[in-house]
């Protein structure tokens, strides 16, 4: 089945404590993305990557790092996680940065940073 | 920069009734992709719809239907016969190959029985 992996679907940490949310996919995507949703913010891009190696800041990439070594993985790490950063993550893949792909969601993670 | 308004946080429909959820957006853009994506309570993100700015025709996917409208930015998805279901969060989402979609903040759609 063709889909997006998320792991953790649930995490609780506290403040500082380095933590990795890992995203993957089995569709030979080229393009992954990780936006956070947040209540009257609709989403919003944290990164995201053309191919291995290539990746890039969206619009609210403080505080957050990405890799992209294989094609079908790309990791988001917090390395010291605030409260700030509570929220709802999605990872997504398309098979090209090309606007005309359709972008295909994970299942989310639930982050809460006390 | 672009922008996705939606200007409705809240919609409610009898079911079986049909229903319109508003989008506007700002580009100067003439070349975009525009996109109505459905959250229902699993929190997974689902495409619903999808149009192409240089198609005229307004795209069609079963019950769901839009009336895009180019040049007043607007872009509005119709649900008929709505079903219980279709309860969920609507999001409106562009995409100028900007490498990245531009959210609405959504619509929570209630389905009263």
């Amino acid at each position: 089945e063709a889909q997006v992996t998320q792991n953790p679907r649930y995490l609780i940490t506290v403040t500082g404590k380095k933590l990795t949310v890992t995203c993957s996919q089995n569709m030979n995507h080229e393009y992954m993305s990780w936006y956070r949703q947040d209540p009257g913010l609709g989403l919003r891009q944290i990164y995201y990557s053309m191919n291995v190696e290539v990746t890039d800041k969206g619009d609210v990439p403080e505080g957050y790092k990405v890799s992209r070594k294989e094609k079908r993985n790309f990791p988001l790490i917090l390395e010291s996680p605030s409260p700030n950063q509570t929220s709802l993550y999605f990872c997504a893949s398309s098979f090209s940065w090309q606007y005309q792909e359709t972008q295909y969601f994970g299942p989310g993670t639930r982050l809460l940073v006390l | 920069a672009q922008t996705v308004t939606q200007s409705q946080p809240e919609m409610s429909v009898q079911e079986a009734e049909t229903v319109t959820l508003s989008c506007t957006y700002d580009t100067s853009e003439s070349d975009y992709y525009l996109f109505w994506y459905k959250q229902p309570p699993s929190r997974q993100m689902i495409l619903v719809i999808r149009q192409e700015a240089y198609k005229q025709q307004n795209a069609t996917e079963n019950r769901f239907s839009v009336n895009f409208q180019k040049a007043a930015k607007s872009f509005s998805l119709k649900i008929s016969d709505s079903q219980l279901g279709d309860a969920a969060m609507y999001f409106c989402a562009y995409d100028d190959g900007n490498e990245k979609l531009t959210f609405g903040t959504g619509t929570r759609l209630t389905i009263i029985p």
